[in-house]
């Protein structure tokens, strides 16, 4: 079975663009979950997509969004980029929702804001 | 607000020794706990997870514990091994807002050959 794959793996932007990052889950998972990870701020819980719906947000501000699609994929957008954006994002996949099963995780899509 | 809290932050031992990670959490009410390793620059792999109903998971030379009353949660690595030098994280969903993953600052473990 394929893993959590996410695209692109690796982005450079400047300030004041927006970004879109993309999570293929594991085939039958139905949960996505999103986290930044910083140095400074570890890892960071961004939302929770279960069938198409937001099920938890993190303490981010509404520049960070999401969306899953019918086929479970999902993405997150970043608009007007600052410098603290710069991260590794991951996304994980669960079976699914509630919060028993395991958690698997992508290998992150590393974003630099210059 | 859930906290977690691991300890130490990095951690050198020589090739063969056993040891134990630590991972504490201040809100009792949990789904679950999972363990995992991160090598530096990728994702996170996992390695157990214990439902808050049991009190230890085991997989190869690995051994995680939870004592739910305590807020502690133990992940004991027999004869270490280089390869086993990574960041390791300890994750705690809360039963309230479950699909959240607190996570705590990961241990650093370097084996030494």
């Amino acid at each position: 079975k394929a893993g959590v794959t996410q695209t692109p793996r690796y982005l450079i932007k400047t300030r004041g663009q927006q970004v879109t990052l993309s999570c293929s889950p594991i085939s039958g998972h139905r949960s996505v979950s999103w986290y930044q990870q910083t140095p400074g701020q570890g890892l960071q819980f961004l939302f929770e997509y279960f069938s198409e719906t937001q099920r938890n947000k993190g303490n981010f501000p509404g520049r960070f969004s999401g969306r899953q699609f019918s086929n479970s994929r999902s993405e997150m957008n970043v608009s007007t980029l600052e410098l603290g954006d710069s991260a590794l994002y991951l996304c994980a996949s669960s079976w699914g929702q509630g919060g028993s099963d395991t958690q698997y995780f992508g290998p992150g899509t590393r974003l630099t804001v210059l | 607000k859930q906290e977690v809290t691991q300890i130490p932050a990095a951690l050198s031992v020589p090739e063969g020794e056993n040891l134990v990670l630590n991972c504490s959490f201040t809100d009792s009410a949990i789904y679950n706990l999972q363990w995992f390793r991160q090598d530096p620059g990728k994702g996170l792999t996992s390695l157990l997870l214990i439902q808050s109903s049991q009190r230890e998971q085991t997989s190869g030379r690995l051994n995680a514990s939870l004592d739910k009353s305590s807020g502690r949660s133990t992940l004991y690595i027999a004869a270490s091994q280089p390869g086993d030098s990574a960041t390791y994280l300890c994750a705690v969903r809360a039963r309230t807002n479950a699909g959240k993953s607190t996570f705590g600052d990961g241990t650093t473990l370097t084996v030494k050959p």
